[in-house]
C-alpha cells in the first residue's frame, strides 16, 4: 500500500511560473524524499529531508516538511519546459520506503 | 558511466514462460532493490537486498524470486509469468539503505500475453 499521496495528480503551468506539489503520509517517518521521473526513464533523486528538518533547498527546489500535519511540499521556482516530468514523494519509516502515485507536471513553453 | 544498468529494456513473454531480469551497479552500494511501477499506483517494492548475501521480501513478492549474485548484481526471476505481472520493473541501489537517496536504473518494460 502507498504511504505518500501526492496532490495534485496533474499540474499544468507556463514557463517561468512556480510549481507546488504536496505530499501527505500516514505514519511517522525517518525521512522523506522527492524524485523526478521523465517519461520512459527511471526515477532521479532530487532531495531528502529528515524528520527533524523543516525546510531544505537545492537550486530551484524548496522542500518543506510538517511532521505534525504529516505533509510535505515541493516548490519548483521559475519553472522551465525541461521540468516537465512526474514527481514522486517517498517516505522512509522503519527501513521501509514507500512511494506515492506521483504528480504529473507539464510546463508549457 | 557510474549507475545502475538493467537488461533487457523491453520483453514480451507468453503466460507461463520464465525469465530473469538483470541489474548491476558500479557504485559499490550495499543495498539493492526491485520495484514494479503500474499506472496510478506509484512504485511497489518486490524484493530488496540490504547487503551482499541477504534478501528480503517487500510489499508484493508473490510470483518472483531474487538472487544477490555479488555486491554488484541483483537479479529478479519470474518463474511462470502471468498477465498480472505486466509492468515496468525498476532496479535501484543505495549506499546504506533507505536513509539515503536511491539510484534507479532505466527500467524494463515487461508485457505478458
Amino acid at each position: 500500500s502507498q504511504q505518500g499521496e501526492e496532490d495534485p495528480q496533474a499540474l499544468s503551468i507556463q514557463e517561468g511560473e512556480n510549481a507546488t506539489m504536496n505530499c501527505s503520509y500516514k505514519t511517522s517517518i525517518n525521512n522523506l524524499q522527492w524524485y523526478r521521473q521523465n517519461s520512459g526513464r527511471g526515477l532521479v533523486h532530487l532531495i531528502l529531508i529528515r524528520s527533524n528538518e523543516r525546510e531544505k533547498h537545492s537550486g530551484r527546489l524548496r522542500v518543506t516538511l510538517d511532521t505534525s500535519k504529516k505533509s510535505s511540499s515541493l516548490l519548483i521556482t521559475a519553472s522551465r519546459a525541461a521540468d516537465t516530468a512526474s514527481y514522486f514523494c517517498a517516505t522512509d519509516s522503519n527501513n521501509d520506503m514507500r512511494f506515492g502515485a506521483g504528480t504529473r507536471l507539464t510546463v508549457k513553453p | 558511466n557510474a549507475g545502475v544498468t538493467q537488461t533487457p529494456k523491453f520483453q514480451v513473454l507468453k503466460t507461463g514462460q520464465s525469465m530473469t531480469l538483470q541489474c548491476a551497479q558500479d557504485m559499490n552500494h550495499n543495498s539493492m532493490y526491485w520495484y514494479r511501477q503500474d499506472p496510478g499506483m506509484g512504485l511497489r517494492l518486490i524484493y530488496y537486498s540490504a547487503s551482499e548475501g541477504t534478501t528480503d521480501k517487500g510489499e508484493v513478492p508473490n510470483g518472483y524470486n531474487v538472487s544477490r549474485l555479488n555486491k554488484r548484481e541483483f537479479s529478479l526471476r519470474l518463474e511462470s509469468a502471468a498477465p498480472s505481472q505486466t509492468s515496468v520493473y525498476f532496479c535501484a541501489s543505495s549506499e546504506r539503505g533507505v536513509s539515503y537517496g536511491y539510484t534507479f536504473g532505466s527500467g524494463t518494460r515487461l508485457t505478458v500475453v
